[in-house]
């Protein structure tokens, strides 16, 4: 079936850049995204592309899509303790531009 | 802004009790979604609705219920809770062909 994979962890130093990376099967989906999730909060979009461009950069945000690997990166420079949190990556469904797989999250420590 | 909220941010209650969770949206959004998220698992998609008195299975819909009598209020129903049911539950609203926005989830444990 359908699936969306993130690695589980990533730790930067602040002031480094952070690099988060996902792979997706679906190759007919036609939007992914980023969600940030805060401990103790709901997930806030970040970011997101349309599958028929490869970059988009929002300040300090800048997402890559590799649409022939199925592979979509988030990078943040200037990583703050702020950025401290989970992300998502999440791909539309095949059918049903309605529904979202998401990955399992990225977990980001930002160490000081 | 998409205002989505969800009425309880932590519930306990006990095995074999019915629960609701309530979820409200203010952008007159066609579709919502309940989802739970678990360590390592991510989101998965409980039921949605496109409309009013509309409901989809999604891929999880075994042992929940869903209500959706106005177009702002989407209910998630456990008919009779159990401890594997322990989870965050989120709400999520969408407009067509615009991302979803997320409530800020509702902490459930089940005693």
């Amino acid at each position: 079936g359908e699936d969306v994979e993130q690695s589980l962890f990533l730790s930067v130093r602040e002031g480094d850049s952070s690099v988060i990376n996902c792979t997706y099967t679906d190759s007919s989906s036609t939007y992914l995204y980023w969600y940030k999730q805060e401990p103790g909060a709901g997930l806030q979009l970040l970011t997101y592309i349309f599958s028929n461009m490869d970059m988009k950069q929002d300040q300090r945000l800048t997402v890559l899509l590799n649409k022939k690997d199925k592979h979509l990166s988030l990078r943040i420079a200037d990583t703050q303790t702020g950025d401290s949190a989970i992300y998502f990556c999440a791909a539309s469904r095949s059918g049903s531009a309605r529904q979202l797989i998401f990955g399992s999250g990225t977990q980001l420590t930002v160490l000081p | 802004d998409v205002k989505v909220t969800q009425s309880s941010r932590y519930l306990v209650k006990r095995t074999g009790e019915k629960v609701f969770l309530e979820c409200v949206q203010d952008m007159d959004h066609e579709n919502m979604f309940w989802y739970r998220q678990d360590p390592g698992l991510g989101l998965r998609l409980i039921y949605f609705s496109y409309d009013v008195k509309m409901k989809e299975k999604g891929d999880i819909p075994e042992g929940y219920s869903v209500s959706r009598e106005k177009k702002e209020r989407f209910s998630l129903i456990l008919e009779s809770a159990s401890t594997n049911q322990t989870s965050m539950y989120l709400c999520a609203a969408r407009r067509a062909d615009q991302p979803q926005h997320f409530g800020d989830g509702t902490r459930l444990s089940i005693l």
